[in-house]
């Protein structure tokens, strides 16, 4: 069974530029997570997902970050436009239902300079 | 509101030495609790769950942790430790109820040979 899907690896961009990220959770997931992941904290949630709702985005900073997951399966996080500060690690995550474990891809490094 | 506090941020121990990572919570409510672990430039695994049952709970690669609710705790410990052992350990609780993952800052585990 293949995992959480996540691309790119690696992304480095200019700031003010516009960068997306993208998420295939696991088949049959019907909860997807974005976090974030400064570098020496733990991972902190920005949007959770159920099927194409979302359903807690109270982290996500609405100025510059969006996100979507139009059909409920696969997700696309933007930022734009970029500043130095969002230099981290956006995680991807999903789980199958509400207490379930969560799974998570290998994430997206960000780097803007 | 919840919260996971990890005292040690690193903890370097001999390889085949025993080795305790600890956790505590704070919630109002009944928590599920989850450690995971980070290998360099990977995402998170999970090792193992608390969600009922058996305060002690067995996950991968030899590793268990107990839960204690009067001491809200959730520590990991592994009897003898492995070079293949280092990485990032992250501690993380759930309400029950609520499927937001709340981490603690992580630990890394360093083996010395």
């Amino acid at each position: 069974e293949a995992g959480v899907v996540q691309s790119p690896r690696y992304k480095i961009i200019e700031k003010k530029q516009p960068v997306a990220f993208w998420c295939n959770p696991i088949s049959g997931h019907n909860t997807l997570y974005w976090y974030l992941q400064n570098l020496g904290q733990g991972p902190e949630l920005l949007i959770r997902y159920e099927n194409e709702e979302a359903v807690d985005d109270s982290q996500l900073p609405k100025d510059r970050f969006s996100a979507e997951r139009l059909k409920g399966v696969d997700s696309t996080l933007k930022i734009q436009p970029a500043e130095l500060g969002d230099s981290a690690v956006y995680l991807c995550a999903s789980s199958t239902r509400q207490g379930a474990v969560a799974f998570f891809g290998q994430g997206t490094r960000l780097t803007v300079v | 509101a919840q919260s996971v506090t990890q005292l040690d941020s690193q903890v370097p121990v001999f390889e085949e030495a025993p080795v305790e990572l600890r956790c505590n919570y704070s919630s109002s409510v009944s928590v599920y609790l989850f450690w995971y672990v980070q290998y360099p430039n990977q995402g998170l695994q999970l090792l193992l769950k608390y969600l009922s049952g058996s305060t002690l709970v067995k996950g991968i690669n030899g590793f268990e942790a107990e839960f204690n609710k009067s001491q809200t705790s959730f520590h990991l410990r592994k009897p003898s430790v492995h070079i293949s052992d280092t990485a990032e350990y992250f501690c993380a609780v759930s309400q029950q109820g609520n499927e937001k993952l709340t981490f603690g800052t992580g630990t890394r585990l360093t083996i010395i040979p």
